[in-house]
């Protein structure tokens, strides 16, 4: 049981390239969450995702996308790097159930924006 | 919209001296609450939460935390604090029945003393 497995652990971008943030997770949950830290700031909601084929924009969308094919993965894109992006990325999966709300998080994906 | 304040950026404390650490929310009904701990170059871990019922909790790793609704407060406490506890800290709130998602504080940072 690995739980939620984010890749790459580290990643060096120039502006306007792209890429994907890969996440699985092994526990059979519903919902899942992109967030991004950064220093002072706590973690932000990107985007988040309550089941296969269903994601919504969190409080931080915009310069990104997810999708959502299957109850296990949910890659995060960044299609035009910008150096605001650069930042810590956390992705979570919660259970669906009443009175749950923990969260497991992966090991976070350092971005640099050059 | 629900907002969460952790007013100490950085504490250090002696090892074996006691902890708190603040945290303020704002939320329109009864919310959920939560602390998470992180290690350096980790995911966030979930040391307490609480639903309803008793305000004060008990967590892993020994801490507690206290409800205190006429505040708009919960702390987290430790009576004895171990070398191992240096980590950041994020308090969080939530709402029921909303995809789980989190509104987290920007983290206290805890730093302990031989």
């Amino acid at each position: 049981n690995a739980g939620v497995t984010q890749t790459p652990k580290f990643r060096i971008l120039k502006i306007g390239q792209s890429m994907t943030l890969q996440c699985t997770q092994d526990m059979n949950h519903n919902y899942m969450y992109w967030y991004r830290q950064d220093p002072g700031m706590g973690l932000k909601l990107i985007y988040y995702s309550v089941g296969a084929g269903i994601t919504d924009k969190g409080e931080v969308p915009n310069g990104y996308n997810v999708s959502r094919s299957t109850t296990e993965d949910f890659p995060l894109r960044l299609e035009l790097a910008a150096p605001s992006q650069t930042s810590v990325y956390f992705c979570a999966s919660s259970y669906s159930g009443r009175n749950t709300g923990e969260l497991f998080f992966g090991e976070g994906s350092r971005l640099t924006v050059l | 919209a629900q907002s969460v304040t952790q007013p100490d950026i950085h504490i250090t404390v002696s090892e074996g001296a006691s902890l708190e650490l603040r945290c303020n929310y704002s939320y329109g009904a009864t919310p959920y609450l939560f602390w998470y701990v992180q290690s350096p170059g980790q995911g966030l871990q979930l040391l307490l939460k609480y639903f309803s019922g008793d305000t004060l909790v008990q967590g892993i790793k020994g801490f507690e935390a206290e409800f205190k609704r006429s505040q708009s407060s919960f702390n987290l406490r430790k009576p004895s604090v171990h070398w191992s506890d240096a980590a950041e800290y994020f308090c969080a709130v939530g709402r029921h029945n909303a995809g789980n998602m989190l509104t987290f504080g920007g983290g206290t940072r805890l730093m302990v003393k031989p």
